[in-house]
């Protein structure tokens, strides 16, 4: 079955205690990307990734830390986390980057003591 | 930039139709539509392109205006399935057209 997967889906943690939530594409997709959810804010880009090794800004990076070092995988990493990132966070992979159908992942429910 | 979406809410009975706006500052060059039911994740429901055709997808429809930078999303005899919240997402014409922008959303509740 294709999808995106993310672990873990739900986490408490405390500031500052490093963190990282994974993301998983079996779809083959060169695109990949986080965003955050936020009530009233939408959906808002973290990070995204055109390929192995490209990765880029997107509207609200700070604080956060991503890497692609294999195609299929795009961790996102929050090394000093603080309460104002508890939130709602997706994994998103698609074929032709923003001009392509977007597949999210299930999401991972943050929230930062 | 996020594009703004009107109206935040909507409210239908079954039956009835609901437009959904979404517009931009910014010249664009693709807009996306995206629908996402309470704990779940958006799911695609369409994208147009500069210079393409109005879309459809069963009752559900949306047209892109170049010139305004606008984005209408039509829904018609709405049912109850199509309670969620509706997000439009933007690419900016440019090197790549890799980031998509979403708007705040558009909160649509159908009630019997």
């Amino acid at each position: 079955e294709a999808q995106v997967t993310q672990n873990p889906r739900y986490l408490i943690t405390v500031t500052g205690k490093k963190l990282t939530v994974t993301c998983s594409q079996n779809m083959n997709h060169e695109y990949m990307s986080w965003y955050r959810q936020d009530p009233g804010l939408g959906l808002r880009q973290i990070y995204y990734s055109m390929n192995v090794e490209v990765t880029d800004k997107g509207d609200v990076p700070e604080g956060y830390k991503v890497s692609r070092k294999e195609k299929r995988n795009f961790p996102l990493i929050l090394e000093s986390p603080s309460p104002n990132q508890t939130s709602l966070y997706f994994c998103a992979s698609s074929f032709g980057g923003g001009l392509g159908e977007q597949f999210f992942g299930p999401g991972t429910r943050l929230t930062v003591l | 930039q996020q594009p703004v979406q009107s109206p935040q809410a909507v409210i239908l009975r079954e039956g009835e139709d609901a437009v959904i706006n979404c517009s931009s500052s910014k010249a664009l060059y693709s807009v996306h539509w995206y629908r996402q039911k309470h704990g779940e994740a958006p799911v695609f429901l369409m994208i147009l392109l500069k210079g393409g055709e109005q879309k459809g997808h069963e009752k559900i429809s949306a047209s892109f205006n170049e010139k305004k930078q606008q984005s209408s999303l039509y829904l018609t005899a709405s049912q109850l399935s199509y309670s969620g919240t509706y997000f439009c997402g933007t690419v900016l014409p440019g090197a790549g057209s890799y980031q998509l922008t979403f708007g705040k959303g558009t909160k649509l509740s159908v009630i019997p």
